[in-house]
């Protein structure tokens, strides 16, 4: 496909459970993001890979929270022990290595613990 | 305090009418300031990018910098009601912070025919 894509497009779980976010970016774009908006806010940064390698990940808010790109490509943002506090919109976005500034942005994964 | 705040609106005017988006900023190491519009249940999707201050206009939108100030605005002139959507504004600072946005709240634009 043209743009990034994210799946699942809505998750319903329950308090405890571990969930697994999938990201597939725009094909040649080595960078890629990820972020969380709650209802009513901007999206929050929560880490960014260049490559396989995490560049950043401090906005990942505790250790329950961790991503993974191991072959360059795909990314799963996995929570372990979901509390209702992570319900939002997970947004993953990538961007070209020509460096134009612009990130594309999915269309979500809503996560709704209950 | 947030590092980039927003008036979340909502925000309704008629068709044709001209609009005015604000964000104010706190970190003086952003250099780098864009707009996102955002319809429902969708990912942001880039509006207008400027380095530094200054002005930049694209067809129907103006976007202004004032790092004096630390003020942000998008203008759009003759709105449509296909503008009507979240308009997002975020900065970086740049440099190995590439890519990290902070964002702005939002602000829910309407416009009615």
């Amino acid at each position: 496909g043209a743009g990034v894509s994210q799946t699942p497009s809505n998750k319903v779980t329950e308090k405890g459970k571990y969930v697994e976010l999938r990201c597939d970016p725009i094909s040649g774009h080595t960078a890629l993001y990820w972020y969380r908006q709650s209802l009513g806010q901007g999206p929050e940064f929560l880490i960014y890979f260049q490559g396989t390698g995490a560049a950043d990940d401090s906005g990942l808010p505790n250790d329950r929270f961790f991503a993974v790109r191991p072959e360059g490509s795909v990314s799963t943002l996995k929570i372990q022990r979901t509390e209702r506090g992570d319900s939002a919109v997970y947004l993953c976005a990538s961007s070209s290595p020509s460096g134009s500034g612009e990130l594309f942005f999915g269309e979500g994964s809503r996560l709704t613990v209950l | 305090q947030k590092e980039v705040e927003q008036d979340p609106g909502p925000l309704s005017v008629p068709e044709g009418a001209i609009v005015s988006l604000n964000c104010t900023y706190s970190n003086s190491a952003f250099q780098y300031f864009m707009w996102y519009r955002q319809y429902s249940r969708k990912g942001p999707e880039l509006l207008m990018y400027t380095y530094s201050s200054g002005n930049k206009e694209d067809g129907r939108f103006t976007a202004q910098v004032d790092k004096s100030s630390k003020y942000i605005s998008l203008f759009i002139r003759d709105s449509q009601p296909s503008d009507s959507a979240t308009y997002l504004c975020a900065s970086y600072a740049g440099g190995t912070s590439y890519g990290k946005l902070t964002f702005g709240q939002g602000t829910i634009l309407t416009v009615h025919p």
